[in-house]
């Protein structure tokens, strides 16, 4: 079944303890990205990856990093979390790299930073 | 700035009455434009797109208008279900590889 992999689904961590939220795609898609829901603010991306190795800024990639060392994963690390990270986030991906290529996304991660 | 605007936080229709959600948006690179459907505890799924070399697309049920020249893209679910109930977002890129979504709007389908 293709599918968009995030683990955890949901964490309670404290501030400052470094954590990794995975992301695993079987499709083989070139394009990932991960964005944050907010109440409001609807979802908004944090960065993006169009290939392994190549990765670009999204909207809002203040207090993340990521990596593409493989073509299936793309994990999203929040060196010293602060609570305004608390939110849901989600991975996607998709074939290509055309605009015009509607994303998958996994069922998220419920982040709570205290 | 808010590139990407849904304006109605939430719609209430009648089952099998037209659901129009609409969206707004301020920069006129933006080329392709994206409906996205999002059930509770789920991510979103794709549902209908766009390119603005068109003004309308159809899918079923469903169906998107863009006007270019007012900024603005609209979807029409006809004949609405309770199965459509959910958050609807809309979302746009142009040229490059980074998406802008909206705030989204909750249908409700009444049955």
């Amino acid at each position: 079944e293709a599918q968009v992999t995030q683990n955890p689904r949901y964490l309670i961590t404290v501030t400052g303890k470094k954590l990794t939220v995975t992301c695993s795609q079987n499709m083989n898609h070139e394009y990932m990205s991960w964005y944050r829901q907010d109440p409001g603010l609807g979802l908004r991306q944090i960065y993006y990856s169009m290939n392994v190795e190549v990765t670009d800024k999204g909207d809002v990639p203040e207090g993340y990093k990521v990596s593409r060392k493989e073509k299936r994963n793309f994990p999203l690390i929040l060196e010293s979390p602060s609570p305004n990270q608390t939110s849901l986030y989600f991975c996607a991906s998709s074939t290509g790299t055309g605009s015009f290529q509607p994303q998958h996304f996994g069922d998220g991660t419920r982040l709570s930073i205290l | 700035d808010q590139q990407v605007k849904q304006n109605s936080p939430s719609l209430s229709v009648q089952e099998g009455r037209i659901s129009i959600l609409n969206c707004d948006y301020t920069n006129s690179m933006f080329d392709y434009f994206l409906w996205y459907k999002k059930y509770p505890a789920e991510g979103p799924t794709f549902l209908i797109s766009i390119s603005s070399i068109k003004d309308k697309n159809e899918d079923g049920r469903f169906t998107v208008f863009l006007n270019k020249s007012a900024k603005h893209l609209s979807l029409h679910i006809v004949p609405s279900q309770p199965g459509d109930s959910a958050v609807y977002f809309c979302a746009a890129t142009g040229g490059t590889y980074k998406y802008i979504f909206g705030t989204g709007t909750r249908l409700k389908v009444l049955a």
